[in-house]
């Protein structure tokens, strides 16, 4: 079945740090790649998302870019801030098994000092 | 996106009681989706909820530990039945979108989650 695996965590950074969290994937077909993330004590939220291969999701400083040849969707920011601090979670929809269930990796946790 | 409202937010129970989840949405859904994520994990899929059927479970997760309503296309509700310290988790109700299968982008929104604390 599909599946997501992500760097393990728990990652921490000085702010103005570059950021790279590594993301791969196994699944049939072409699935629609996701990051999520969970701020302490909120709900999840989409960050970004991507539909199909060489698409670049971004939103907020965050990038990821959807590679088909290597299966991965690694999240990226130039300069993280405290307020960054969150879970990350990476996850793919679709494809051709199991196309309706949202699957997630493990979830990174990034912690950023000033 | 959907609004989607969970009730309670959080509560504390005692072993052996079971306790009623509700999800409501802003807008009209055909899927509903139940997920677990236990302390310090990622998020596991319990079930998959349309209206006017019975509910899809995943593997390792059965409907009488965690029976599921769905009466309407707005509204579901997650028991979770005889709970035991194990079940202390936030349980998250989501909607979304269409698959790309579908023809959409299939992100999926969520709830706040509704954090259980079992003793």
């Amino acid at each position: 079945g599909n599946s997501v695996t992500q760097m393990e965590g728990p990652v921490t950074l000085s702010e103005e740090a570059f950021l790279t969290i590594n993301c791969t994937y196994t699944a049939t077909g072409y699935p629609s790649l996701f990051w999520y993330v969970q701020y302490p004590g909120e709900g999840l939220q989409l960050l970004l998302k991507a539909t199909k291969a060489d698409d670049k999701g971004s939103n907020k400083g965050f990038e990821a870019t959807y590679r088909k040849e290597t299966t991965s969707f690694h999240l990226e920011k130039g300069s993280v801030q405290v307020s960054d601090s969150a879970v990350y979670f990476c996850a793919l929809r679709g494809g051709v098994q199991g196309a309706q269930k949202l699957v997630f990796g493990q979830g990174t946790r990034l912690t950023i000092n000033p | 996106s959907a609004v989607i409202s969970q009730k309670p937010s959080r509560d504390i129970c005692q072993r052996g009681t079971s306790l009623t989840i509700q999800c409501q949405v802003d807008s009209q859904v055909t899927m509903m989706f139940w997920y677990r994520q236990q302390p310090g994990q990622s998020l596991t899929l319990i079930a998959t909820a349309n209206q006017g059927s019975e509910a899809t479970y995943e593997s390792g997760f059965v409907i009488d530990k965690f029976p599921i309503s769905r009466p309407n296309l707005t509204f579901s509700t997650l028991t979770v039945s005889n709970m035991s310290p194990e079940d202390s988790s936030i349980y998250l109700c989501s909607v979304g979108g269409a698959s790309k299968l579908a023809g959409g982008t299939g992100e999926l929104f969520f709830g706040e989650g509704s954090r259980l604390t079992v003793l």
